[in-house]
């Protein structure tokens, strides 16, 4: 299996709902990722795991909780977003070499009304 | 701080016809370069990854290389379905997890 994985391929939320982002790769990859992507603009770095820990978060806003249940699957929290958080979210794995090659998902399009 | 600079932002090819993409980057110490490409709607999906200057890479159409300062993607007789954006990024020594993206080049191949 060489792909990552991501559900839902769309959500619509309101801003007082709690919703979820989910991705999942079985390449063995220990080192994982959340991006945000806005229309026209390049992929912006979130979040990274490495070995199932929090090892980057780029000053991202706290109604974006992300969690590493295990070495495969990495989840997004959200709640209470802003319209302006609307963006397609995307998920990568790599392996823990340096440099390291990321392999993305096809993302979730967020629409936060 | 990293830039990563990409240009042209859009080109229009017929197909056939040959062309180059620039990336051009400054960052302390560069761990890698990579070339992504990009379909509306879809994530990033990996091209190539080139670690020091004078390297080379080829897929079928698309050869990249990779100087000090910057990065060529070669498109030889494109087609079509080359249409797409293509992001370089880049990662530093002292940051090698961290991907940092230029705003990419809008390609699109007439037939």
């Amino acid at each position: 299996d060489t792909e990552v994985t991501q559900t839902p391929k769309h959500l619509v939320m309101g801003m007082t709902n709690k919703k979820s982002l989910k991705c999942e790769q079985h390449m063995g990859h220990r080192a994982m990722y959340w991006y945000k992507q806005k229309a026209k603009k390049p992929p912006e770095l979130m979040f990274v795991y490495s070995y199932e820990k929090l090892s980057i978060n780029e000053s991202v806003p706290s109604r974006f909780s992300p969690e590493c249940p295990n070495s495969s699957l990495l989840n997004l929290h959200l709640h209470a977003l802003q319209p302006e958080d609307s963006a397609l979210y995307l998920c990568a794995s790599s392996p823990l070499q340096s440099p390291n090659e990321q392999f993305f998902g096809p993302g979730t399009r967020l629409t936060v009304l | 701080e990293d830039q990563v600079t990409q240009s042209p932002e859009a080109l229009r090819l017929q197909e056939g016809e040959s062309s180059s993409l620039n990336c051009s980057y400054t960052v302390s110490g560069l761990r890698g370069l990579f070339w992504y490409r990009q379909d509306p709607g879809k994530g990033p999906e990996f091209l190539f990854t080139l670690y020091s200057a004078g390297e080379e890479k080829e897929k079928e159409r698309l050869k990249a290389t990779l100087t000090k300062k910057e990065s060529f993607l070669h498109i030889t007789a494109p087609k079509p379905e080359d249409s797409a954006t293509y992001l370089c990024a880049v990662q530093e020594n002292t940051g090698f997890q961290k991907l940092v993206f230029g705003t990419g080049t809008r390609l699109l191949v007439s037939p």
